[in-house]
């Protein structure tokens, strides 16, 4: 069985520049999350989706950042415009149940912002 | 706001003893609770759950939950370097309409 597939792995840019990631969750699995992680934090959630809705996004520095997850599958999350502070790992994962704490998490994309 | 706490360490364990993690969290309400580890470079991979108060075994670890203290702890028996890890307790709090609320993570290093 696949795993949550992210890309890209990496990303470097300058700061005002935009940046997307995307996310593919495993198949079945209605629930969705995008938390950011910085060195030496744990995991913090920046959105969570139920199938294509988004039932918590209150985390999202919405000025910034947006997200999208069309026909309830794959996930985008974009940047625009990027800053120094925005440098981390954004984190896609997905679950089998809203509720549910057994969350299977991608690689990761790493976010350098110079 | 509801908050999970752990010591970040690092927590230096000799090999084949005892590691004890421990977390507590501020929701009294909370249901469930979970562990996960995480490797230098890589994602959180979950390793234990519990959701009544007392022990839950698995393998080498240990479980405890204390919902009259708020407490969570995992224990790691017979500790091995490929323990080495970080590991992120993590929190459903009550209803779990905000989903999973993790801690900073303890730095756990085990000293062959």
């Amino acid at each position: 069985e696949a795993g949550v597939v992210q890309s890209p792995r990496y990303k470097i840019i300058e700061k005002k520049q935009p940046v997307a990631f995307w996310c593919n969750p495993i198949s079945g699995h209605n629930t969705l999350y995008w938390y950011l992680q910085n060195l030496g934090q744990g995991p913090e959630l920046l959105i969570r989706y139920e199938n294509e809705e988004a039932v918590d996004d209150s985390q999202l520095p919405k000025d910034r950042f947006s997200a999208e997850r069309l026909k309830g599958v794959d996930s985008t999350l974009k940047i625009q415009p990027a800053e120094l502070g925005d440098s981390a790992v954004y984190l896609c994962a997905s679950s089998p149940g809203l509720v549910s704490g057994e969350l299977f998490f991608g690689e990761g994309s790493r976010l350098t912002v110079l | 706001q509801k908050e999970v706490e752990q010591n970040s360490g690092p927590l230096s364990v000799p090999e084949g003893a005892i590691a004890s993690l421990n977390c507590t969290y501020s929701d009294r309400g909370s249901q469930s609770f979970f562990w996960y580890r995480q490797y230098s470079g890589k994602s959180p991979e979950l390793i234990m759950f519990i959701y009544s108060n007392g022990d839950k075994e698995d393998g080498r670890f240990t479980a405890q939950l204390n919902k009259a203290s708020q407490y969570v702890s995992l224990l790691i028996r017979d500790s091995q370097p490929s323990d080495s890890a970080t590991y992120l307790c993590a929190v459903i709090s009550s209803g779990g309409a905000d989903g999973l609320t993790f801690g900073k993570g303890t730095h756990l290093i085990i000293q062959p």
